[in-house]
C-alpha cells in the first residue's frame, strides 16, 4: 500500500519567509509524528498527533513553529520568519497508534533551504 | 533522561566481513529499542526492533541485534556485508510518550 508522502520534496526560502511542510500518513495510522534531522543535531522530535488528542508539542524548538492535522489525517508543520539554522531535513512518520511501542513508518523527507 | 549513544560515527570494512555497529542507550522506563537504516538520498527504514521476550533480535537485510540489559547496549551485527549496505544506521529508544530519541548515526563504509 502507499507509504507516508510528504511536500514538497525541497524548499528553498529566504531567511524571515513563511514556509508549510505537507505530511500525507499511511492510511489507518491515527498516529503522527514530525522530527528533523540537521547536520548539526543529528535527528530530534518536534511533535507528535494521536487521533483527536492535544498534540505533544514538548520537541518544537521555538514559537516560531506549529503544526497542526486536520481530520485525523494529513499534517501541516509551519515554520514562520525562517531563520537559517532552521535549514534542515524535515521528516514526518506514522504509526498505528501510540498507545504502545508501535513501528514508525518514515516518508521521504522535506529539505528545507534557507538562505 | 533517556538517551542513545552510538560509539563510531563511520565504520569502514571490506565486502563479505562482519560488522557490528555499537549503540548503548540511558533509560529508566521500560526498554523498547529500534535500528533505522537510511540509504543514500532515501528516507529511514526499519531494520529490527526489541520491545520484549529473546534479547537476539532478528531483521532484514540479515542483520541482527542483541538487546544487553546489564551493558545497557543494543549492538548491530551482520556477519557479512555486501556494498549494498552502505548506509547510514541509526540507533533509537522509545521515549514514555512513545517519541524516538536517536543516536547520532554510524556510516557503513563498505570497502571493496
Amino acid at each position: 500500500g502507499a507509504g507516508v508522502s510528504q511536500s514538497p520534496s525541497n524548499k528553498v526560502t529566504e531567511k524571515g519567509k513563511d514556509v508549510e511542510l505537507r505530511c500525507d500518513p499511511i492510511s489507518g495510522h491515527t498516529a503522527l509524528y514530525w522530527y528533523r534531522q540537521s547536520l548539526g543535531q543529528g535527528l530530534e522530535f518536534l511533535i507528535y498527533f494521536q487521533g483527536n488528542s492535544a498534540p505533544d508539542k514538548s520537541g518544537l524548538p521555538s514559537d516560531r513553529f506549529s503544526a497542526e492535522r486536520t481530520g485525523g489525517s494529513v499534517s501541516t508543520l509551519t515554520i514562520q520568519r525562517t531563520q537559517q539554522e532552521d535549514s534542515a531535513v524535515y521528516l514526518c512518520a506514522s504509526s498505528l497508534s501510540r498507545r504502545g511501542p508501535e513501528t514508525q513508518y518514515f516518508g521521504p523527507g522535506t529539505r528545507l533551504l534557507v538562505l | 533522561a533517556q538517551s542513545v549513544t552510538q560509539l563510531d560515527s563511520q565504520v569502514p570494512v571490506f565486502e563479505e566481513a562482519p560488522v557490528e555497529l555499537r549503540c548503548n542507550y540511558s533509560s529508566s522506563v521500560s526498554v523498547y529499542l529500534f535500528w533505522y537504516v537510511q540509504y543514500p538520498n532515501q528516507g529511514l527504514q526499519l531494520l529490527l526492533k526489541y520491545l520484549s521476550g529473546s534479547t537476539l533480535v532478528k531483521g532484514i537485510n540479515g542483520f541482527e541485534a542483541e538487546f544487553n540489559k546489564s551493558q545497557t547496549s543494543f549492538h548491530l551485527r551482520k556477519p557479512s556485508v555486501h556494498i549494498s549496505d552502505t548506509a547510514e544506521y541509526f540507533c533509537a529508544v522509545m521515549g514514555s510518550n512513545y517519541q524516538l530519541i536517536w543516536g547520532a548515526g554510524t556510516k557503513l563504509i563498505i570497502k571493496p
